[in-house]
């Protein structure tokens, strides 16, 4: 297994540049996440996807659209970049067990290796 | 105040040495606790989940004190290789997946 895979593993963008960061997993997981990492910030979560066919914000959306085409990919969008946007990109899955929603359980996210991105 | 917080360190200890981390979370729904650990410029991997009881892998202890807020991290017999940045991660639950992430804290194992 893979695990989680993404693409490209660096990238250097013009301010006003568009691009797409691709992630794939093979673990089967229904939930997929995509967070950005700055220093001194830790990791900020952009968007999630609890399954094939949603898609939902987390703490930093703006700026970004993300495609969950199905069960093993979930990408990320930038329309427009700006420098604010430099920035390590990971993508993450996780199962959730049962009984998630009521409290229970725990679940493991598996990270990609990241994206470093320059906007420049 | 910062949903979970984290001295950044960085922690320099010598081989052989115990080390302890702690992470304080602000909200008390708080669900899910989480140890992980990042090398330098890799992704974060799983080190342990934290349970109520406490819980221990090896030279790694993990504690809960959900009246004070707060978890812990013990590292007994350091090695060089457990030099890395260790990440608390807390989980709410309820009908929306919110993970929050510590901004970790450093540790130099040194010979």
């Amino acid at each position: 297994n893979a695990g989680v895979t993404q693409t490209p593993k660096f990238q250097v963008l013009k301010t006003g540049q568009s691009m797409t960061l691709q992630c794939a997993q093979d673990m089967n997981h229904n939930s997929m996440y995509w967070y950005r990492q700055d220093p001194g910030m830790g990791l900020r979560l952009i968007y999630y996807s609890a399954s094939e066919g949603t898609t939902d914000k987390g703490e930093v959306p703006n700026g970004y659209n993300v495609s969950r085409l199905n069960k093993r990919e979930f990408s990320l969008r930038l329309e427009s970049a700006a420098p604010s946007q430099t920035s390590v990109y990971f993508c993450a899955s996780s199962e959730v067990l049962q009984g998630w929603l009521q409290g229970e359980g725990q679940e493991t996210q598996y990270f990609g290796p990241g994206t470093r991105l320059l906007v420049l | 105040r910062k949903e979970v917080e984290q001295d950044p360190g960085p922690f320099n200890v010598p081989e052989g040495a115990t080390v302890a981390f702690n992470c304080t979370y602000s909200n008390s729904a708080s669900q899910s606790f989480f140890w992980y650990r990042q090398d330098c410029r890799k992704e974060p991997k799983l080190l342990m989940s934290v349970y109520s009881s406490g819980n221990e892998d090896g030279r790694f202890t993990a504690q809960l004190n959900r009246a004070s807020q707060y978890i812990s991290l013990l590292i007994r017999d350091s090695k060089l290789s457990d030099s890395a940045t260790y990440l608390c991660v807390v989980h709410l639950a309820g009908g929306y997946q919110k993970v929050t992430f510590g901004t970790g804290t450093k540790l130099q194992v040194i010979p």
